[in-house]
């Protein structure tokens, strides 16, 4: 079985404060995939990023950046310098080899004030 | 390119009411994938199609079930509405059904 944990419900931050989502997974596949998903008030899932199981690499893109730790288990989502616009709920995705179920952690609300 | 297109995007049934729900994929999507998101909650995996076919299907009761026509928009239809059905629907295209799943905005159903 899969399964996600974002053991943050909440985080409140003020504008331009870095701030880390935690993402921990379990998975008996050697191969699959990680996601992050910003939902906005809107209610739209909006695609960040996708990781392969065999790819370890830190990625960077602007503010947004991801840290996969195979040995923990971890996934987690850092945006640097934070603004009102990044307040929504970020949700941590995790599917098999098929690819075709995601499976949600219960997602972290965050706001940004100003 | 239009994106994930979703009807309608708000709807209030009745318990034991019938409903439809309809998703346009992104153009050149072969695959559409439907989730419900229960308030407070992450979405849960309802099914997916890839080329009319049915792919994969969550833990859902038979009350639920979709189809994917021939120009791969698809249909989620709900049977016999329960108040827990009341929840956000949300739609995702992707190219094959293993990459990238682009999500619509959502049909919020109320049941009453």
């Amino acid at each position: 079985a899969q399964k996600v944990t974002q053991a943050q419900t909440e985080i409140s931050v003020v504008e331009k404060e870095d701030v880390t989502l935690d993402c921990v997974y379990e998975t008996r596949d050697t191969t699959y995939y990680l996601f992050w998903y910003k939902q906005p008030p809107s209610g739209e899932l909006v695609f960040l990023i996708r990781r392969n199981s065999f790819d370890e690499q830190n990625e960077i893109s602007g503010r947004y950046s991801w840290n996969f730790q195979k040995s923990t288990s971890s996934f987690n989502f850092t945006i640097t310098a934070s603004q009102v616009v990044d307040s929504a709920v970020y949700f941590c995705a995790l599917t098999g080899y098929s690819g075709y179920a995601l499976n949600f952690g219960k997602g972290t609300s965050l706001l940004v004030t100003p | 390119d239009a994106g994930v297109t979703q009807s309608p995007t708000h709807l209030i049934k009745t318990r034991g009411q019938h409903v439809t729900l309809r998703c346009s994929p992104i153009s050149g999507h072969k695959s559409v994938s439907w989730y419900q998101q229960v308030l407070g909650q992450g979405p849960q995996f309802i099914f997916q199609y890839y080329e009319k076919e049915e792919r994969g299907r969550g833990n859902f009761p038979d009350r639920f079930s979709a189809r994917q026509f021939p120009n791969y928009s698809s249909e989620l239809n709900v049977n016999a509405l329960l108040l827990g059905d009341s929840a956000l629907y949300l739609c995702a295209s992707s190219l094959f059904g293993d990459t990238e799943a682009f999500f619509g905005q959502g049909t919020r159903l109320t049941v009453v």
